[in-house]
């Protein structure tokens, strides 16, 4: 298995520009979870999805994030206009409805807002 | 009360020793109590976990103690290695992997050889 994919792994733009960073879960996986860590607040879950649909968006920080999910193997994270205080690390994960109860990280985006 | 607080943010400990980090928790609700370790540039991977049904878990050398009563469980890396050297996430969740974990603040462990 190749575990959750993510792309780019590393993303460097100026203010006012939009964002997209993608994530593929793993293959069978019911969850996909999108983090966002920093320094300053650590590791924040900014929204999930349960078989493609949002079920807590509550993290997103603002309008300017959003994200979707249009098929079990595929969702984007997008930020739009960007800002230099959205410079961090984002993390894809995702897992199964049922036990081992594990969330599987991807190796995340490093994203430069300058 | 969704909150779980780690402690310390950063340890030092020479290989062979005992790391030890600790968390607390508000939310009696929780029920699912894993400990994820990320090492520089990748993401976080999980390394052991434990619910409240029980009080200890062991995984090789790392084990997991769990007060109920206290709401506080904590990670012990018996035999420290170079290799352990990671940052160590306690977290919480409720039900199952479906349920937004809440993570803690996160512990920097370093071992110097």
């Amino acid at each position: 298995d190749a575990g959750v994919i993510q792309s780019p792994r590393h993303e460097v733009t100026e203010m006012g520009q939009e964002v997209t960073l993608r994530c593929k879960p793993i293959s069978g996986h019911d969850y996909l979870f999108w983090y966002r860590q920093t320094m300053m607040r650590g590791l924040e879950l900014l929204i999930y999805f349960n078989n493609n649909v949002p079920i807590d968006d509550s993290g997103m920080p603002e309008d300017r994030f959003s994200a979707k999910m249009p098929n079990a193997s595929f969702s984007t994270l997008k930020i739009q206009p960007s800002e230099p205080r959205d410079s961090a690390v984002y993390f894809c994960a995702s897992s199964l409805n049922r036990g081992p109860y594990e969330q599987y990280f991807g190796p995340g985006t490093r994203l430069t807002v300058t | 009360q969704q909150q779980v607080k780690q402690s310390p943010q950063s340890l030092i400990v020479q290989k062979g020793g005992i790391s030890i980090i600790n968390c607390a928790y508000e939310n009696t609700a929780f029920d699912y109590f894993p400990w994820y370790q990320q090492f520089p540039g990748k993401g976080p991977a999980l390394l052991i976990a434990i619910r409240p049904d029980v009080s200890e878990k062991k995984e090789g050398r790392f084990t997991i103690s769990f007060n109920k009563s206290a709401k506080q469980f904590s990670l012990h890396i018996m035999d420290s290695q170079p290799g352990d050297s990671a940052t160590y996430f306690c977290a919480a969740s409720i039900g199952t992997s479906g349920s937004r974990l809440t993570f803690g603040e996160g512990t920097q462990l370093t071992v110097n050889p």
